[in-house]
């Protein structure tokens, strides 16, 4: 089975500071891995991906996230957390057996305070 | 995204009542994916097609069924509606190409309410 975990239902952090959102997968072969957001009464916006090559991949607006097979996780970063970037993350993981869609986590709610 | 588009976006109706929910989308992919959202189970697969004449059940189909009218809809209708169907529903697509490493695109939503 192809699947991910976000351990935290909820992660709380100042403006300022930096963030992590947790994550780790559970896959056969390798792990094609994504990371989208959802805003209030918005769609899933896609803000990265690993597939293949540097442990460390840049997304969109400031997003950062870190591939670790060792303990197979895919934690998503950021620098210095904005109030903007509250918000719903879901981790998600592709699942070749199902035509290549996505496996999503539970999701983490992200508050960040002035 | 603009380009993938939901109606109607929000909808109230009844028990055993027939319903369904449109998805149109202008990036020319052919692949199309139904999610649920349900608060703290994240999203669940309900059907996906690959063209208009590949559609697969995905984990949660029972109770709904879909139709790929032409590349660009994608329609999902529940059949008999109860309320423990209600929910978000997205749709999604994505582009073929490079094996399946390509992220996918969600729609605004349909929030549905079964009463």
């Amino acid at each position: 089975a192809q699947s991910v975990a976000q351990p935290e239902d909820q992660v709380n952090v100042a403006e300022g500071n930096p963030l992590t959102v947790k994550c780790t997968y559970s896959v056969s072969g390798n792990p094609y891995l994504f990371w989208y957001v959802q805003y209030p009464n918005r769609g899933l916006q896609f803000l990265l991906k690993y597939i293949t090559g540097d442990n460390l991949v840049k997304g969109s607006y400031g997003f950062e996230a870190e591939f670790n097979k060792s303990q197979t996780s895919f934690h998503l970063k950021k620098p210095s957390a904005l109030v903007s970037d509250s918000a719903l993350y879901f981790c998600a993981v592709r699942d070749v057996y199902s035509g290549y869609a996505l496996n999503f986590g539970k999701g983490t709610s992200l508050l960040v305070t002035p | 995204d603009a380009d993938v588009t939901q109606t109607p976006r929000n909808r109230i109706t009844k028990t055993g009542k027939r319903i369904m929910l449109e998805c149109s989308q202008t990036k020319g992919h052919d692949r199309m994916y139904w999610y649920r959202q349900d608060p703290g189970l994240g999203l669940q697969l309900i059907y996906y097609s690959f063209d208009v004449k590949d559609i697969n059940k995905g984990e949660i189909s029972d109770g709904y069924s879909v139709s790929r009218q032409a590349q660009a809809k994608f329609s999902l209708s529940l059949e008999s509606a109860i309320p423990n169907q209600t929910a978000l529903y997205f749709c999604a697509t994505s582009d073929p190409t490079s094996g399946g490493s390509n992220e996918q695109f969600f729609g605004p939503g349909t929030r549905l309410t079964v009463l």
